[in-house]
């Protein structure tokens, strides 16, 4: 697609409900991230996707959180038994690939799942 | 450690008057820069970019950044502000090579006053 998509755009569950959000990568982008964005702060890395492969994970906080890419392109990132703490802006970003050329390396972002736990 | 600073929380400025946002980081090595601007409820939006060459950038909107190596700083500049300028505007430190893991300042929040 033209764009990063992202869904839902607004998610609200229950404290120790399961959550699953999802994004559609730019066709053909071979990186995929995943950032969190917590109220009033910057984006911070979570994990990242090279192809179907998860290369880093070391942003996750706990083992609740879990991503997937199966197929290289669509990513899940899920969330078990949600805490309050889990509530936040959830940002997927795709670049072309690796490597040191200037256009592998802008990541597209996109809009965002905002998950509130209640 | 690696880490970048926005020291400035809130900026309000006058439409039509210049605006330069703060961006000093820290890093091991000669890192990628970049700056974001992020709207209410919208995703990142890439203002510009400095890979390498020219420390002078120039991006979308009128904007303009400055590398300064010995300072460790990409402060970002426009001359003249518009009103649809207001935002918040995250400044982005990456490595030069292999994948772009982002390491984002807390941002800084622009109000423009008319």
């Amino acid at each position: 697609g033209a764009g990063v998509s992202q869904s839902p755009r607004y998610k609200v569950a229950k404290r120790g409900q399961d959550v699953a959000l999802r994004c559609d990568p730019i066709s053909g982008h071979v990186s995929l991230f995943w950032y969190q964005q917590a109220l009033g702060q910057g984006p911070e890395f979570l994990t990242y996707f090279q192809n179907e492969a998860q290369l880093d994970k070391s942003g996750l906080p706990s083992d609740r959180f879990f991503a997937e890419r199966p197929e290289g392109s669509v990513s899940t990132l899920k969330i078990q038994r949600t805490q309050q703490e889990d509530s936040a802006v959830y940002l997927c970003a795709s670049s072309l690939g690796p490597g040191t050329t200037s256009g592998a390396n802008v990541l597209t972002f996109g809009a965002g799942s905002r998950l509130t736990v209640l | 450690a690696q880490s970048v600073t926005q020291p400035d929380i809130h900026i309000t400025v006058s439409e039509g008057a210049s605006l330069e946002l703060r961006c000093n980081y820290s890093y091991g090595a000669t890192p990628y820069l970049f700056w974001y601007v992020q709207s209410p409820g919208q995703g990142l939006q890439l203002l510009l970019k400095y890979f390498s060459g020219d420390t002078l950038v120039q991006g979308i909107k009128g904007f303009e950044a400055e590398f300064k190596r010995s300072q460790s700083s990409f402060n970002l500049r426009k001359p003249s502000v518009h009103w649809s300028d207001a935002a918040e505007y995250f400044c982005a430190v990456g490595p030069s090579g292999g994948y772009n893991k982002l390491i984002f300042g807390a941002g800084t929040r622009l109000a423009v006053h008319p």
